[in-house]
């Protein structure tokens, strides 16, 4: 079974930009989450998506949105980008809620701002 | 204030000897509990979770861990170290967020560094 798969691997923007990331979960997987890990930070959630439904979501502005689509696959978009917000940026999917079943993650999107 | 906290930083081991890598958690109720390690360049791997069943958990790689509610931690174990084991370790609770709804938190990480 194909595991998680972000694209694009590696992506440079500038500030001011907006960016759209990409999440494909692994097949049968409902529910994604979104993630940032930076140096200063850590990894900080973001938000999870199940059955194309927002379910939970971390403390970032905004700016920082997303959306799953019926075949489960999600997206994460920022807007207005900012130094700040260059990092890794993860995906995880699981069969169910992100509390009661195993995420799995996939390798993420380094996304550089300049 | 919930919240998880990882005692060190940096662990460095011999190839063979115990690891013991430290982990206490802040929760207003039993959270559930999670290790992840992530090597170089690699996505994050679930070693092992507790869900309020034995407190005792074994993991993959050797791995295990232990739920101490009176000491609220979650403390993860290896009996003897390889050189494999080297990588950067997290420890994750699942604990309320603002909106009401459970999120995972992770700790800042452990580096693990294990000599030959």
């Amino acid at each position: 079974k194909a595991g998680v798969t972000q694209t694009p691997r590696y992506l440079i923007k500038t500030r001011g930009q907006q960016v759209t990331l990409s999440c494909s979960p692994i097949s049968g997987h409902r529910s994604v989450s979104w993630y940032q890990q930076t140096p200063g930070q850590g990894l900080q959630f973001l938000f999870e998506y199940f059955s194309e439904t927002q379910r939970n979501k971390g403390n970032f502005p905004g700016r920082f949105s997303g959306r799953q689509f019926s075949n489960s696959r999600s997206e994460m978009n920022v807007s207005t980008l900012e130094l700040g917000d260059s990092a890794l940026y993860l995906c995880a999917s699981s069969l169910g809620r992100l509390n009661t079943d195993t995420q799995y993650f996939g390798p993420g999107t380094r996304l550089t701002v300049l | 204030a919930q919240s998880v906290t990882q005692l060190d930083s940096h662990v460095s081991v011999s190839e063979g000897t115990p690891v013991l890598l430290r982990c206490n958690y802040s929760s207003s109720y039993s959270p559930s509990l999670f290790w992840y390690v992530q090597h170089p360049n690699k996505g994050l791997q679930l070693l092992l979770k507790y869900t309020s069943a034995a407190t005792l958990v074994k993991g993959i790689n050797g791995f295990e861990a232990e739920f101490k509610k009176s000491e609220t931690s979650f403390h993860l174990t290896k009996p003897s170290a390889h050189m494999s084991d080297a990588a950067e370790y997290f420890c994750v609770v699942s604990l309320l967020s603002n909106f009401g709804n459970e999120k995972l938190t992770f700790g800042t990480g452990t580096r693990l560094t294990i000599i030959p």
